[in-house]
């Protein structure tokens, strides 16, 4: 089962940010923490991962707290191709892999 | 950008047929997947493979399949005898591993349907 909690569906208006929450309270510590996302049975789309610090890339940015017991995935100016259902997910890495365990991720809706 | 891909990108098949499904993964990868998603449901690992073996596997991958590496570009999923039930869409994903990355790249899907 996967190991995180998310809101089932939230809302954006086109241009603002997006701030997407997720909890991981029983996180280990070498654990990772993942995003993708999935446009409309699209394949599942790598957005951004992280350890204990904070990333950014040119999709997103990460927010990971100190405790690492939750974290936040950021788009900075949502547009309405980021409509998709985002998943958050831990993962160890086993000598150079890690295996993905969905849950049912969050559905955004950015709208006009 | 190189991308994952599949093919066919849908395959029908009678109950109790076999099937392989077929991806191409990222030139330079070295860790390949298979994933499931059952039409309204989550997506599910199947299995993992990394120097020609099955690194790690699900309980849905049982006796009835089997993946392969039969050359330096293709890597298939077979499915013996088909059931109702393994209906669903059958993604591909690769990764670069420590060197490339840990993220997996995904291809677009074939979707299976078993009649």
């Amino acid at each position: 089962d996967a190991k995180t909690t998310q809101p089932p569906s939230m809302d954006c208006a086109e241009g603002r940010a997006a701030n997407l929450p997720c909890n991981h309270s029983t996180i280990s510590g070498n654990e990772y923490v993942y995003w993708y996302r999935q446009i409309h049975s699209q394949g599942p789309q790598y957005i951004i991962h992280g350890l204990k610090n904070n990333e950014t890339n040119e999709m997103a940015s990460l927010i990971i707290t100190e405790d690492r017991k939750s974290s936040t995935l950021i788009l900075p100016h949502a547009t309405l191709r980021d409509t998709a259902v985002y998943y958050c997910i831990v993962s160890v890495l086993n000598s150079g892999y890690s295996t993905l365990t969905f849950g049912k991720g969050t559905m955004l809706l950015v709208s006009p | 950008e190189p991308e994952v891909t599949q093919t066919p990108s849908h395959q029908v098949t009678q109950m109790g047929q076999e099937v392989i499904l077929r991806c191409v993964p990222i030139s330079n990868h070295l860790y390949f997947y298979w994933y499931r998603q059952i039409l309204g449901q989550k997506v599910e690992f199947l299995v993992s493979f990394y120097n020609n073996e099955i690194s790690e596997k699900s309980e849905i991958f049982d006796d009835q399949f089997s993946v392969e590496r039969p050359d330096g570009s293709n890597f298939t999923l077979k499915i013996r005898s088909t059931k109702l039930e393994d209906s669903a869409m059958y993604f591909c994903a690769s990764s670069g591993g420590r060197l490339r990355g840990y993220e997996q790249y995904f291809g677009p899907g074939t979707r299976l349907t078993v009649t």
